[in-house]
């Protein structure tokens, strides 16, 4: 059974300020990853996928990495601004056809 | 990717009265999935909504209490069922395609 852990569960840091937020895995054989944001009591928005044959993908300032080997996927955000404060989730995807596993998230605060 | 429409964005609901959650895709789906997040929690997948046939419930969730609906498929309907306030939850819909999961913008359910 695949599992998905985030760490820390909360991270408040300086607007301008670059972070990493870290996705693990338990079982490598993965389809792929998502990395979402969600903001209080919405729905979830996605952020970046990547498939596993990928060893990154970039979007503006946002930039996520999976090694497959090591069971792990991180989200670095560049610049930080206030309006990233929310709560990021990472997604592992089993096979093509849904029921990925989401971690817990990380929740973070940019303060100005 | 798919655009989801689900409404309604949030509600309260007095104890022992069903809410039905209704989700409309601009696009033909084969699954979407329903799924629920309670307060400071990751999400849980209720069930997967196929056109055509009955929906498939993960464990400790059954029909009775969440009737599914899937006339075509662009649409969807998740019904809470004799509500407590242990039902009070974020409620989400999705799909899934090429570009990963696509998400509805969520129902936000309190019961009272």
């Amino acid at each position: 059974k695949q599992e998905v852990t985030q760490i820390p569960a909360a991270l408040s840091v300086p607007e301008g300020e670059n972070l990493v937020l870290n996705c693990s895995f338990t079982d490598s054989a993965i389809y792929n990853l998502q990395w979402f944001r969600q903001d209080p009591g919405k729905g979830l928005t996605s952020l970046l996928l990547i498939q596993s044959s990928q060893r990154e993908q970039t979007s503006g300032r946002l930039n996520a990495s999976l090694d497959k080997s090591s069971g792990r996927s991180t989200l670095y955000i560049a610049a930080s601004q206030p309006g990233d404060s929310a709560t990021y989730l990472c997604a592992v995807g089993r096979h093509n056809a849904g029921k990925s596993t989401f971690g817990d998230g990380t929740t973070l605060t940019v303060k100005p | 990717s798919a655009v989801i429409s689900q409404k309604p964005s949030r509600d309260i609901c007095q104890r022992g009265t069903s809410l039905t959650i209704q989700c409309q895709v601009d696009s033909q789906v084969t699954m979407m999935f329903w799924y629920r997040q309670q307060p400071g929690q990751s999400l849980t997948l209720i069930a997967t909504a196929n056109q055509g046939s009955e929906a498939t419930y993960e464990s400790g969730f059954v029909i009775d209490k969440f009737p599914i609906s899937r006339p075509n498929l662009t649409f969807s309907t998740l019904t809470v069922s004799n509500m407590s306030p242990e039902d009070s939850s974020i409620y989400l819909c999705s799909v899934v395609g090429e570009s990963g999961y696509t998400f509805g913008s969520g129902t936000r359910l309190t019961v009272v």
